[in-house]
């Protein structure tokens, strides 16, 4: 069964950090897009980082600079390290691998599986 | 950034009820829209790709339409289990961004 595994999350101080892990069963996670989404309590998805197979790296404008997504391929597993948090990062945070479609000949890509979920807290 | 925008909000509905979720995008995005369900405690799913198809596992009565910029998620006959959140998502471009979510409750 293809299936994703968050944790890591928790109360931390403003200005703290914390790691994110996210592990993965019944795929590879190096060879995948691999994503972090949040939702902050009451709002949309927000995506926040994403990690080619080739191991390029992308984040939104709101977390560059502060946080770092990464993975460890011996533990098939994803993790997001998040540094000088603020309460605005408060939220659940989601990993998903994108799956990329080019038959048809366009490339789509969506979001599946996602994990549960772990709850990020920032307060002091 | 693409901008979603999802109406209504909220809706309430019965089952066996036909509901209908409108998406739409701040540019055309062609057909790069999907759409998940959300459950309290619980990882969202896929149910359409690409505007209109379904994913496995999906039961038939989810189907979505559009292109452009206006979107559309049915689901044709509401069964207990459809009462959830549903927010669509744009893959035209660099960051993918989401609607807001739409509330799906029992009347």
């Amino acid at each position: 069964e293809v299936q994703l595994v968050e944790s890591g999350g928790g109360l931390v101080q403003p200005g703290g950090s914390l790691r994110l892990s996210c592990a993965a069963s019944g795929f590879t996670v190096s060879s995948n897009y691999m994503s972090w989404v949040r939702q902050a309590p009451g709002k949309g998805l927000e995506w926040v980082s994403m990690i080619y197979s080739v191991g390029s790296t992308y984040y939104a404008d709101s977390v560059r600079g502060r946080f770092t997504i990464s993975r460890d391929n011996s533990r098939n597993t994803l993790y997001l390290q998040m540094n000088s948090l603020t309460a605005e990062d408060t939220a659940v945070y989601y990993c998903a691998r994108m799956v990329p479609d080019c038959s048809g000949g366009s490339c789509h890509n969506w979001f599946d599986p996602w994990g549960q979920g772990t709850l990020v807290a920032v307060s002091s | 950034d693409i901008q979603m925008t999802q109406s209504p909000s909220s809706l309430s509905a019965s089952v066996g009820d036909r509901v209908t979720i409108t998406c739409r995008a701040s540019q055309s995005i062609s057909s790069y829209l999907n759409w998940y369900q959300q459950k309290p405690g619980r990882a969202p799913k896929l149910l359409i790709y690409a505007a209109s198809s379904l994913q496995s596992g999906v039961p038939s009565r989810f189907s979505g339409s559009g292109s452009g910029t206006d979107f559309t998620l049915t689901i044709s006959s509401l069964q207990p289990e459809d009462f959830a959140t549903y927010c669509c998502q744009q893959s035209y471009s660099m960051p993918p961004t989401f609607g807001q979510g739409t509330r799906l409750e029992i009347k």
